[in-house]
C-alpha cells in the first residue's frame, strides 16, 4: 500500500515569506508526528497529532511554526516569514495509534532552504 | 540540551564482520528505544525497538543491548552487508509516548 507522502520534495524560498508543507499519513493511522532534522543534527520533534485531540505543539520552536490536520487526515505545515535557520529537512511520519511501540512510517521529507 | 546522542558521525566496517553503533541517553524516565534506518532521499524506517524490562532484543542480523545504568544502548548487526551502508538513528521515548528524542545519526558505510 501508499506510504507516508510529503509535498514538496524541494523548496527553496526567500527570508521573510511563508512556506506550506504537505503530508499525507497512511490511510487508517491516526497519529501523525512532524519532526525536523538540521544539518548534522538528529531528528528534532515539533508536533503532534492523535485523532481529534487537540495536537501536541510543545516542540513548536516559535510561533512562527503552526500545523493543522484536516479530517483526521493531510496535515500541513505552515511556516511564516520564514528565517535561514528554517532550512532544514522536514520529515512527517504516521502510526497507527498512539502508542510508542506503534510503529511510525516516516515520509521522505520536505528539504526547505531559505535564501 | 540533546537527551539521546550518538557520539560517532560514521562507522566503517568490511563487509560480513560486525557493525556496532552506539547511543547515549541522559533521561532516566526514558524507557522505550528505537532504531532507525535511512538512505539518502528517504525518511526513516523503523528497524529494530527494545523496552526498558529487557536488556537485548533479537532479530536476524540485528541485536539491540540496553544497559539501564549506564544509559546506554547499542545496535549490533552481524554479519554486515553492503546493503546495510546507511545512517542509523536511534530514538527513545519515555511516560508521555507522544515524543520521542532521535540522536544525530550515525553513517554506516559497509565495504564489500
Amino acid at each position: 500500500g501508499a506510504g507516508v507522502s510529503q509535498s514538496p520534495s524541494n523548496k527553496v524560498t526567500e527570508k521573510g515569506k511563508d512556506v506550506e508543507l504537505r503530508c499525507d499519513p497512511i490511510s487508517g493511522h491516526t497519529a501523525l508526528y512532524w519532526y525536523r532534522q538540521s544539518l548534522g543534527q538528529g531528528l528534532e520533534f515539533l508536533i503532534y497529532f492523535q485523532g481529534n485531540s487537540a495536537p501536541d505543539k510543545s516542540g513548536l520552536p516559535s510561533d512562527r511554526f503552526s500545523a493543522e490536520r484536516t479530517g483526521g487526515s493531510v496535515s500541513t505545515l505552515t511556516i511564516q516569514r520564514t528565517q535561514q535557520e528554517d532550512s532544514a529537512v522536514y520529515l512527517c511520519a504516521s502510526s497507527l495509534a498512539r502508542l510508542a511501540q506503534e510503529t511510525q512510517y516516516f515520509g521522505p521529507g520536505t528539504r526547505l532552504l531559505v535564501l | 540540551d540533546q537527551q539521546v546522542k550518538q557520539n560517532s558521525p560514521s562507522l566503517s566496517v568490511q563487509e560480513g564482520r560486525i557493525s556496532i553503533l552506539n547511543c547515549d541517553y541522559t533521561n532516566s524516565m526514558f524507557d522505550y528505544f528505537l532504531w532507525y534506518k535511512k538512505y539518502p532521499a528517504e525518511g526513516p524506517t523503523f528497524l529494530i525497538s527494545i523496552s526498558s524490562i529487557k536488556d537485548k532484543n533479537e532479530d536476524g542480523r540485528f541485536t539491540v543491548f540496553l544497559n539501564k545504568s549506564a544509559k546506554h544502548l547499542s545496535l549490533h548487526i552481524v554479519p554486515s552487508q553492503p546493503g546495510d551502508s546507511a545512517v542509523y538513528f536511534c530514538a527513545a521515548s519515555g511516560d508521555n509516548f507522544n515524543k520521542f528524542y532521535f540522536g544525530s545519526g550515525t553513517k554506516l558505510n559497509v565495504k564489500p
